[in-house]
């Protein structure tokens, strides 16, 4: 049975400092693995998806990368701003598009 | 941003009573997935439908049911809330079973 772990489960930066974000799974027969984030109370909005084939994606300040063979995803945030304060979460699919997900990482940028 | 609707946003209910969470996206999806987070927590696959008359149960048991008339629609109902039923619900959609999936705002349920 496929568990996601994301470690820390809390992070606290200063502002302009780069971070990054753990997230491991058991099972690397992965199809892709997406990174969320989520603000209180509200729904996840969609950072990056990394197709099983691939090693990394960027996106702006975010830049997410896999080693599927050992169960590993990282989300490096660059030049953290108190904007980025929310829970990320990673997913992985490896079965029709169910995605699994950690717990979260829940993230305070301090000015 | 993703063109994936819930209402209602909030409601806070009375235990017994019948209730429907409404899901739709105008993009066209085939696939559609009701996830359950409690807070604090992570989400947990409910329902899940491959296009129009599939719907499958998801991974955690749910006392819920849903159906998938309309391809753009995917509704949720609680025939009796209870109190347990108390979290929040997110819909989501991708266009395969292997694409980028997109979440709804949520809906925040309450059952006192």
């Amino acid at each position: 049975k496929q568990e996601v772990t994301q470690i820390p489960a809390a992070l606290s930066v200063p502002e302009g400092e780069n971070l990054v974000l753990n997230c491991s799974f058991t099972d690397s027969a992965i199809y892709n693995l997406q990174w969320f984030r989520q603000d209180p109370g509200k729904g996840l909005t969609s950072l990056l998806l990394i197709q099983s084939s691939q090693r990394e994606q960027t996106s702006g300040r975010l830049n997410a990368s896999l080693d599927k063979s050992s169960g590993r995803s990282t989300l490096y945030i660059a030049a953290s701003q108190p904007g980025d304060s929310a829970t990320y979460l990673c997913a992985v699919n490896n079965q029709g598009g169910k995605l699994i997900f950690g717990q979260g990482t829940e993230l305070s940028v301090k000015p | 941003e993703a063109d994936i609707y819930q209402t209602p946003r909030y409601l806070v209910i009375g235990t017994g009573k019948k209730i429907t969470l409404e899901c739709s996206q105008t993009m066209g999806h085939d696939k559609m997935y009701w996830y359950q987070q409690d807070p604090g927590m992570e989400l947990h696959l409910i329902h899940y439908s491959y296009g129009v008359n599939s719907t499958e149960k998801g991974d955690l048991s749910s006392e819920s049911t849903v159906s998938r008339i309309r391809t753009e629609h995917f509704p949720l109902t609680l025939e009796s809330a209870r109190p347990s039923h108390t979290s929040q619900y997110l819909c989501a959609s991708s266009r395969g079973g292997y694409s980028e999936a997109f979440f709804g705002q949520g809906t925040r349920l309450t059952v006192v």
